[in-house]
């Protein structure tokens, strides 16, 4: 069973960077496709990017060049940086395996 | 970017009836369209991958319909365990965009 745990300060003040880690088990990074997404308080959504088994990425433009995403194959982890937030950024940050399978979500407050 | 037009954005049904959700695409998407349930503090669950295919192990009262721009998500007979939040996603053009979400409750 393919199993994603998001894990991360719950807390980022404006101007700062975002990271956020998604620890994988039951299934390799190395294969499928591993996204970011994120819900925003009212419940929108956004597909963020993601990371191929490769290790090619795609982000979504509205990002521009505020985003990452990376991985660290030998333990199972893919990660999101995402630069220069603000208040805007609020969101529960949810990972997954594209499409299936998602984590349960963290919550990151943008304030001061 | 693909804007997704779900509807309705809340549904209250009672045990037994035969409820369906919308989504609506602002371009032709094929069949590329998937629905997900998610249920208060749980992971968004894989209910229907392209537009009509279901995800193993999801019971047979959920079907998906559609393609083009109109998609419908239709559980046969509501069951208790089905309240949750139900949204579409578009996987046809990046960026993959998703619809508002419903908020099915029991009447």
């Amino acid at each position: 069973e393919v199993q994603l745990q998001e894990s991360g300060p719950g807390l980022v003040k404006p101007s700062q960077s975002l990271s956020l880690t998604c620890s994988v088990t039951g299934y390799s990074i190395t294969s499928n496709y591993w996204g970011w997404i994120r819900k925003f308080p009212g419940n929108k959504m956004e597909w963020m990017g993601y990371i191929s088994y490769s290790g090619s990425t795609s982000y979504n433009p509205s990002l521009k060049s505020r985003i990452s995403i990376t991985r660290d194959t030998s333990k199972n982890q893919f990660f999101l940086q995402l630069n220069s937030v603000t208040t805007e950024d609020t969101a529960t940050y949810y990972c997954a395996r594209v499409p299936r399978e998602w984590g349960q979500g963290v919550m990151v407050t943008v304030s001061s | 970017d693909i804007q997704m037009t779900q509807s309705p954005s809340f549904l209250s049904a009672s045990v037994g009836d035969r409820v369906t959700i919308n989504c609506k695409a602002s371009q032709n998407i094929n069949r590329y369209l998937n629905w997900y349930q998610q249920k208060l503090g749980e992971a968004p669950k894989l209910l229907i991958y392209n537009a009509n295919s279901l995800q193993t192990g999801i019971p047979s009262r959920f079907s998906g319909s559609g393609s083009g721009t109109d998609f419908t998500l239709t559980i046969s007979s509501l069951q208790p365990e089905d309240v949750a939040t139900y949204f579409c996603l578009q996987h046809n053009s990046w960026p993959w965009t998703f619809g508002g979400g419903t908020k099915l409750e029991l009447k």
